[in-house]
């Protein structure tokens, strides 16, 4: 069973739109990631949450605004993307300082 | 900072066949160690984890890794492969002294279970 749900599954998106990524974990964690993985390669950090305060950024573009509204749930706004954004875009959760990490189903962007 | 190398890109099995797949990392201290394994299309399912004590860990799946300090590597290992392991598979290595809380994954090995 995912304890970690993300939704959409697929998203298409053009270059000009807004778009939300959302996440959600009823595991009881309080830390928080988005990973981008493009295709064949290893998961790329994006940014950590912990106790729903951004604790890393790993030099993002501001096209990708992070969110986490409770400890439950995590969003990623989209604006203005690029086509080599798109990728498979995977949430995922822990106990705070701990590295490990449950993953959620992922999110296919395609950028037009 | 630590890293973590999977050397072998793409193995294929047959089914019922013992599979092994390697891991080797660096770091300085003692390591926590994860092998993930993501089917198409999916997330990553944490597989089985290494922090300290027994270096023979049992995963799901029936899945081991031994972890191995003088060689530095943590290899996973299947007896008896069946077509629904046909998945990439991603070793991925944590600082235990760090504060960061970060994983690095290696570049990952596709498996493919031929009948």
């Amino acid at each position: 069973d995912t304890e970690v749900t993300q939704t959409p599954k697929h998203l298409v998106m053009g270059m000009t739109n807004k778009k939300s990524l959302k996440c959600e974990q009823h595991m009881g964690h309080r830390a928080m990631y988005w990973y981008k993985q493009k295709a064949k390669k290893p998961p790329e950090l994006m940014f950590v949450y912990s106790y729903e305060k951004l604790s890393i950024n790993e030099s993002v573009p501001s096209r990708f605004s992070p969110e986490c509204p409770n400890s439950s749930l995590l969003n990623l706004h989209l604006h203005a993307l690029q086509p080599e954004d798109s990728a498979l875009y995977l949430c995922a959760s822990s106990q705070v300082h701990s590295l490990e990490q449950y993953f959620g189903p992922g999110t296919r962007l395609t950028v037009t | 900072a630590q890293s973590v190398t999977q050397p072998d890109i793409h193995i294929t099995v047959s089914e019922g066949a013992s599979l092994e797949l390697r891991c080797n990392y660096s770091y300085g201290a003692t390591p926590y160690l994860f092998w993930y394994v993501q089917s198409p299309g999916q997330g990553l399912q944490l597989l089985l984890k290494y922090f300290s004590g027994d270096t023979l860990v049992q995963g799901i799946k029936g899945f081991e890794a031994e972890f191995k300090r003088s060689q530095s590597s943590f290899n996973l290992r299947k007896p008896s492969v069946h077509w629904s392991d046909a998945a990439e598979y991603f070793c991925a290595v944590g600082a235990s002294s760090s504060n960061d809380y970060k994983l690095s994954f290696g570049a990952g090995t596709t498996v493919t279970v031929r009948a």
